[in-house]
């Protein structure tokens, strides 16, 4: 069955730097885009990054451009997030999901299939 | 940046009632919108994309119109599992953005 898997969250201090992965399986990975949305806690949802089926377009939400860096492995089937300079506003429940092979505007830029999330936590 | 504004921010329904949730682009985004649920402690899950087509598996009792600027969600007869957040999101150009959810509780 479908299982996008995210890990590597916790606790870590401003300033610092962590690295999300999402395992996927049962679809085909390398088709696929891959987007990271993040939920502050009580809050709604905020897109961050995708990456396109094939590594080559990667867009950033401005809150995290430079910050953030979006990498994927076809050949695991793993999309990760690395996350550097973090700040506490950065505390938030991090999900990875699939969408449109190809990264541009005015197409299916929505989210199916979605992880069940991990927590980062952004404090000292 | 697209806004998305939805309303009501929280609607109290029973079950059995039709519910209705809007949604509002800040410009024109033809139908690249989609509709989302999310219950407590859970991922969102995809109800409606295109504004109106919805994805494979979703009850039929849900549905999606609109186009431009302004889409609504509606629910026909609200089962006890439809009481969650909703949230829209345009697909229509970077950054994605989200409306900031409308929360379907048990009156």
């Amino acid at each position: 069955q479908v299982q996008l898997v995210e890990s590597g969250g916790g606790v870590v201090q401003p300033g610092r730097s962590l690295r999300l992965s999402c395992a996927v399986s049962g679809i085909s990975f390398s088709s696929y885009g891959m987007h990271w949305v993040r939920q502050a806690p009580g809050k709604g949802l905020e897109w961050l990054t995708v990456i396109s089926y094939d590594g080559r377009t990667k867009s950033y939400a401005d809150s995290v451009k430079g910050r953030f860096t979006i990498f994927r492995d076809n050949s695991k089937y793993t999309v990760d997030l690395q996350m550097n300079s973090l700040r506490p506003e950065d505390t938030a429940v991090y999900y990875c999901a699939g969408g449109a092979g190809v990264v541009t505007a005015k197409y299916d830029n929505w989210f199916a299939p979605w992880g069940q999330g991990t927590l980062v936590t952004v404090s000292s | 940046d697209i806004q998305m504004t939805q309303s009501p921010s929280s609607v109290s329904a029973s079950v059995g009632d039709r519910v209705a949730i809007t949604c509002r682009a800040s410009q024109d985004i033809s139908t690249w919108l989609a509709w989302y649920q999310q219950k407590a402690g859970k991922a969102p899950n995809l109800l409606i994309y295109a504004a109106s087509t919805l994805e494979s598996g979703v009850p039929s009792r849900f549905s999606g119109s609109g186009s431009g600027a302004v889409f609504t969600l509606t629910i026909s007869s609200l089962q006890p599992e439809d009481f969650a957040t909703y949230y829209c999101q345009q697909a229509d150009s970077f950054p994605l953005t989200f409306g900031g959810g409308t929360k379907v509780e048990i009156k």
